[in-house]
Parts: structure tokens; sequence; C-alpha cells
């Protein structure tokens, strides 16, 4: 069963467009989330994070938006820039716990 | 400073052999999980370490695999006998006990190929 479910595998999107970037999630439990980027042959790394108390999160070019009542979130990123292609996992933690449950991930492509 | 250092980056290895992936953690770190990242299910949790004890392990796949962790600097992933399906990125991470996920620095990974 997968707790978190990112239902796209890719995504191609032009440069300066938005790209927008879904997740859900089936555990209530879930108090934290947070997305992860990942360049090809490197390890993910940490990107941005929302708490459950909150629905909007924005740093930069990137905003993560929670709906709590949907078991929804997305990660907007304004403008999409070349450097933005990698694969965007989406990530839940209930806080306290150490089990950070992952995403199948989604491949964004940026177009020139 | 050095991060999360894993070897070997590229194992390539016939069924049914022995396969040891290692991992250094962040130096100070206390947590150490080890992640499986495939096509199918994305990055999976198969085990975590508090202190080089094992805290939970049912991720792991099935008792083919073990994970040892003896001192603070340094984890193995073992898988005995390797299988085609064991083939994927291995990857370890590190954190300091209490962060809540933007705290855990990932290796670069180990890709494994059982044929």
């Amino acid at each position: 069963d997968q707790q978190v479910k990112q239902n796209s595998p890719s995504l191609s999107v032009q440069e300066g467009r938005i790209s927008i970037l879904n997740c859900d999630y089936t555990n209530s439990m879930f108090d934290y989330f947070l997305w992860y980027k990942k360049y090809p042959a490197e390890g993910p790394t940490f990107l941005i994070s929302i708490s459950s108390i909150k629905d909007k999160n924005e740093d930069g070019r990137f905003t993560v938006f929670l709906n709590k009542s949907a078991k929804h979130l997305s990660l907007h990123i304004v403008p999409s820039q070349p450097g933005d292609s990698a694969v965007y996992f989406c990530a839940a933690i209930i806080q306290g716990a150490q089990k950070l449950v992952f995403g199948q991930g989604t491949r964004l492509t940026i177009n020139p | 400073d050095a991060g999360v250092i894993q070897s070997p980056r590229h194992e390539v290895t016939e069924m049914g052999q022995e396969v040891t992936l290692r991992c250094k953690p962040i130096s100070g770190h206390n947590s150490l999980f080890w992640y499986r990242q495939t096509m199918m299910r994305g990055l999976e949790l198969l085990i975590y370490f508090n202190n080089n004890v094992p805290i939970d392990d049912s991720g792991m796949p099935e008792d083919r695999f073990s994970a040892k962790m003896p001192n603070a600097s340094f984890s193995t992933l073992k898988i005995q006998p390797s299988e085609p399906r064991d083939s994927a990125v291995y990857f370890c991470a590190s954190s300091l006990r209490g962060g809540t996920g933007n705290t855990i620095y990932f290796g670069e990974g180990s890709w494994l190929t059982v044929v």
C-alpha cells in the first residue's frame, strides 16, 4: 500500500511557465510534508516543506500548497528554469517519528 | 564538509552472489537510514538506526536482506543471496535525531544490478 502517491511519472513544461507537481497521501496522521529534488547520479536533497497547520509555504520560486481535507499537496515552480529539470519526490512524516514516507517521484523536464 | 559517503557507487553481480553496500554517515549524526529506489515504488525505507541500534526494520523485504551498524561511523546493507529483482539504487541517509525530515541528508546512492 502506497501511503504517498505521485500519479504523474513525468511532466514537461516550457521554460518561464509554471510547473505544478501533485501528491496525494492516505494516512491522516501525517502532519509534516516535504519535497525533495533529485538530479541524476545524486542523492535527493531537501527543497521545501510545510506543516499541517499551514496551507501554504513559499520560498522564492517554490510554493507548496496543502489541502488537508483532500489529503493533497502540490509544488508550484514559477517561473520554471532549465535547472529545475530533475525528479521531484513528495514525502510525509508524523512529527516526532522518523519514518519519512516518499512517493514514487515525478520527472520534471523544462524545455527551452 | 563531507556528506554521506556510500560505496560502491556501482555494482554488477550475478544472481546468487552476496552483495555488501557500505555507508559512512555525516560525522555527529546519530540516525542512519537505508532507502531503496525503484521505478514502481519510489523511495522505500528499508531500515533505520538510532545511536547504532536498529529501530525499525519493517521495510526490509525479506530475510535475504540484513543491515548492521557496528559503530557511529559505519553501516552495511547486505543481500545474500542476491536476485535480479533486487536491482535498484540503494541510498543511505543520516540525520540528527529529532529532525523533521528536512535535516535528512542522502548519499549519492549505490546502483546495484543483479544479472
